[in-house]
């Protein structure tokens, strides 16, 4: 049964980073898509960006270009966030998603398995 | 990008009854990259539907999908209390990959 286990929540000042682990366990890692999705209090859904750990190369929304770092470690089967120049809208549960599926052509597929998410707050 | 308009914004129900719910791409979506998610208040996101009419593993059959290119509707067929929560649409076909702004379902 794959797991995902995210870190704890953070408590960050206005225009510091935060990086969130995403550490994956039972099951094959390097070829599923793991993605981030981002939920701010009371509101929808919002894809941040993902990886391939097999491919190495993320993929960000456009809003996060610049801000966002994407990277996962194959050796320790754990994918990290960091997310740069925090500001108050960035508060928000933070979670972590894989690929229900993996075609080995770099497709990203819908996620099947999700972290418990981590609560970033963004305060001065 | 792809935007995903879905409707209603909020369905008002009772157990027992129908729901249908709608997600409308902006562009043409391929249907082996659609999927529909529940989330209770305080959990993950739950995986429901992919390839607009695949139910995922363990997902009774009262939900069923379907849909192609710019009009994909989400069915609950008979309404049980565990239901009532929030859905959202995603499409993956294209990047980046974009939800839908969510179907509050509540009970009526």
């Amino acid at each position: 049964q794959v797991q995902l286990v995210q870190s704890g929540a953070e408590v960050k000042k206005p225009g510091s980073s935060v990086k969130v682990s995403c550490k994956s366990s039972g099951a094959t890692f390097s070829t599923y898509d793991i993605t981030w999705v981002r939920q701010a209090p009371g509101q929808g859904l919002e894809w941040m960006g993902g990886i391939i750990p097999i491919f190495g190369t993320p993929n960000y929304a456009q809003k996060f270009q610049g801000r966002l770092t994407i990277t996962a470690d194959e050796s320790t089967s754990t994918a990290y966030m960091e997310l740069s120049s925090l500001r108050s809208e960035d508060t928000a549960v933070y979670y972590c998603a894989r690929g229900r599926y993996s075609d080995n052509s770099g497709n990203y597929f819908e996620s099947e398995y999700w972290g418990q998410g981590t609560l970033v707050t963004v305060s001065s | 990008e792809i935007v995903l308009t879905q409707s209603p914004g909020t369905l008002s129900l009772s157990p027992g009854e129908r729901a249908t719910l709608s997600c409308r791409p902006s562009q043409s979506v391929a249907s082996h990259f659609l999927a529909w998610y529940q989330q209770k208040t305080g959990q993950a996101p739950r995986l429901l539907i992919y390839a607009a009419s695949i139910r995922a593993t363990g997902i009774p059959d009262r939900f069923s999908g379907w849909g192609s290119g710019t009009d994909f509707t989400l069915t609950i067929s008979r309404l049980e209390p565990e239901d009532f929560a929030v859905y959202y649409c995603q499409q993956y076909g294209r990047s980046p990959v974009t939800f839908g702004q969510g179907t509050k379902l509540e009970i009526k």
